[in-house]
Parts: structure tokens; C-alpha cells; sequence
């Protein structure tokens, strides 16, 4: 059974920094892709960023790039999200996604697998 | 950017209700378009890909149609399970797409 579990959510003021996790099992890492999505409370969703299977194609949302960094760690079965310099407007569920082929580029991409998601309030 | 936009945003319905939800996209996009179920406080779930596929496990009574720029997802006889709300998802413009604004179902 394919399971992701995020963690590292928190409550932190703007300008401060914050690393998601996910944990991912039931499936052979090295042959997806894994994407970021995210829901600010009573929302709608938002893709953040996504991460080949080999790391070598990464893609931001416009309003996260340069200040968000997604990584994987194929061996430790885990995907990351960095997030430097929040802004208010960054407060929502954070979901780890599989996608469903290798690469972030490929058009018949969809998310198959969700995590349970964690929240960021950015909050002074 | 590809705009989704889903409609209606939100509808009443009784269990056994036959019910449509439409998706227009701001320009082309084939059949690059996926449908979601959400329930309130879960993670979305995958119904739909490639405009009319089933996702494995998701009962028949869901179905996806559409080509271009229209898509609809039809729930047959909705059941007391179903009712959540759905976002369709094109991924003609990647990395990761668009998704529409979600249409919410509830109980009548």
C-alpha cells in the first residue's frame, strides 16, 4: 500500500524559514516524480513545486521560486520542502503528492497517492 | 497560465440524484484533465485521469467526458459517500497544472 506522511508543519512569524518531510513507502521511489500541493484553510489547491525521479527537473509555482527548495532522498525514501522567507499568505496545507510517470513535464501526469498534508500558519 | 474554471461552485442533491460538473479551461488542453474527490479534513483522492479513465478502485458510477477546452464529471446515482467537494486538474501546461475552484455537493 503506497502511504505518505508529511510532518514538519508549525506556526511560525513571517520571514522565518520551516522544512516540510515526507515519508513515503509502498512503492519504488526511484520511479516517480513527487510534487508539493497546497490548501489554505477553505481553499482551493495549489500545486507548489515537483521533483523528477532523479532530481534533475525541478519546477516552482512563480510565487514560492526563490524562496521555496524541494529535494528527495531516493535511498531514505523521503521528499522535502524548504521554505525560506514566509509570508503570510504561505498559511496552508502542505500535501506530498506522487505523480504518476517519472517526470514533471510529461502531460498525462496526475497525483494518484496524497499524504494527510500538514499546516503552516504564518502569523506574527 | 490555463485557467480552470468549475461550475456550479456548489450544488444540493439527494442520494440517487444523477449529477454533472463541469470544467472549461481558458484555452486547448485535449484530454490533459484529471478529477479529484475531497472530503472535509482529508487528502484529495483521484477519480478521474486523462478526461474519462477510471482511477483503479474508484466505483463505476463516476465518469469523466470531454475533449479541448469542455469536461464533465457525472456521478450516476449519488450515493451518501459522495457527497465532498471536486477539482479538476489540467496538466496540459506543466509542471504540475492548473486546478479549478472546486464544486462542493451536498446533501439536499
Amino acid at each position: 500500500e503506497v502511504q505518505l506522511v508529511e510532518s514538519g508543519g508549525d506556526l511560525v512569524q513571517p520571514g522565518r524559514s520551516l522544512r516540510l518531510s515526507c515519508a513515503a513507502s509502498g512503492f519504488s521511489l526511484d520511479d516517480y516524480a513527487l510534487h508539493w500541493v497546497r490548501q489554505a484553510p477553505g481553499k482551493g489547491l495549489e500545486w507548489v513545486s515537483g521533483i523528477s525521479w532523479d532530481s534533475g527537473s525541478i519546477a516552482y509555482l512563480d510565487s514560492v521560486r526563490g524562496r521555496f527548495t524541494v529535494s528527495r532522498d531516493n535511498a531514505r525514501k523521503s521528499l522535502y520542502l524548504q521554505m525560506n522567507s514566509l509570508r503570510l499568505e504561505d498559511t496552508a496545507f502542505y500535501y506530498c503528492a506522487k505523480g504518476s510517470s517519472m517526470s514533471i513535464t510529461n502531460v498525462l501526469e496526475y497525483f494518484d497517492n496524497w499524504g494527510q498534508g500538514t499546516l503552516v500558519t504564518v502569523s506574527s | 497560465d490555463i485557467q480552470m474554471t468549475q461550475s456550479p461552485s456548489s450544488l444540493s442533491a439527494s442520494v440517487g440524484d444523477r449529477v454533472t460538473i463541469t470544467c472549461r479551461a481558458s484555452q486547448i488542453i485535449s484530454i490533459y484533465l484529471n478529477w479529484y474527490q475531497q472530503k472535509p479534513g482529508k487528502a484529495p483522492k483521484l477519480l478521474i485521469y486523462a478526461a474519462s479513465r477510471l482511477q483503479s478502485g474508484v466505483p463505476s458510477r463516476f465518469s469523466g467526458s470531454g475533449s479541448g477546452t469542455y469536461f464533465t464529471l457525472t456521478i450516476s446515482s449519488l450515493q451518501p459517500e459522495d457527497f465532498a467537494t471536486y477539482y479538476c486538474h489540467q496538466t496540459y501546461n506543466t509542471p504540475g497544472g492548473t486546478f479549478g475552484q472546486g464544486t462542493k455537493v451536498d446533501i439536499k
